[in-house]
């Protein structure tokens, strides 16, 4: 049960594309489409962004897209905005057991 | 509207018990698995443990096997964790949050309480 791996950090500005990685391995990431990204405001519960890999809860823009290639997730935000500034974690069913990464603060500029 | 709310953190000696309740109301709760996530102070998220509808299913985080049980009542849509023998390392938040539980959607955390703090310290 180690966690994923995630930068610490990214940042771009209002407009751009950022994209965030989250790399596991074939008993987690790799072995099933149940990687979920959170994101996280300061003092507030996480929040679900995306889930079975790139599946977009009802109310989540769509500037907000997930994808998988082989042990490594990732999440792309288009065209940020100054609201999309927080942390972001993935997360992956590991069978019986979940594992998250570490967590990446996005900034932006 | 789907609400999660804990209850029971606090102060308590290392060592030493606390028993964490989230009461669900806005769905019908024994329809749904739920889990335990927590995060340490200035730290990420951690999975601890899982429980499905009927109480068939339990899984347990490494870090606290033995010693942390999840339960569920149905009748009172409610849900605990009773945790035991508790280290410095078990200070956290602790959210309660639902896993969709569906054939199509599952596996993941569509709703979270606001949380509890245990601090675990002498």
């Amino acid at each position: 049960q180690s966690a994923l791996t995630q930068p610490r950090s990214v940042s771009g500005s209002p407009g751009q594309s950022v994209t965030i990685s989250c790399t596991g391995t074939s008993s987690d990431v790799g072995g099933y489409n149940y990687v979920s990204w959170y994101q996280q405001h300061p003092g507030k519960a996480p929040k679900v962004m995306i889930y079975d890999v790139g599946k977009r809860p009802s109310g989540v823009p769509d500037r907000f897209s997930g994808s998988k290639s082989g042990n490594t997730a990732s999440l792309t935000i288009s065209g940020l905005q100054a609201e999309d500034e927080a942390d972001y974690y993935c997360c992956s069913y590991a069978g019986r057991s979940w594992v998250f990464g570490g967590g990446t603060k996005l900034t932006v500029l | 509207e789907v609400q999660l709310v804990e209850s029971g953190g606090g102060l308590v000696q290392p060592g030493g018990s606390l028993r964490l309740s989230c009461a669900a109301s806005g769905f019908s709760f024994s329809r749904f698995s739920m889990n335990w996530v927590r995060q340490a102070p200035g730290k990420g998220l951690e999975w601890v443990s899982y429980i499905s509808g009927s109480s068939s299913s339990i899984y347990y985080a490494d870090s606290v096997k033995g010693r942390f049980a999840i339960s569920r009542d149905n009748a009172k849509n409610s849900l605990y964790l009773q945790m035991n023998s508790l280290r410095a390392e078990d200070t956290a938040v602790y959210y309660c949050a639902r896993d969709p539980s569906t054939l199509l959607s599952k596996y993941f955390f569509d709703y979270w309480g606001q949380g509890t703090l245990v601090t675990v310290s002498s």
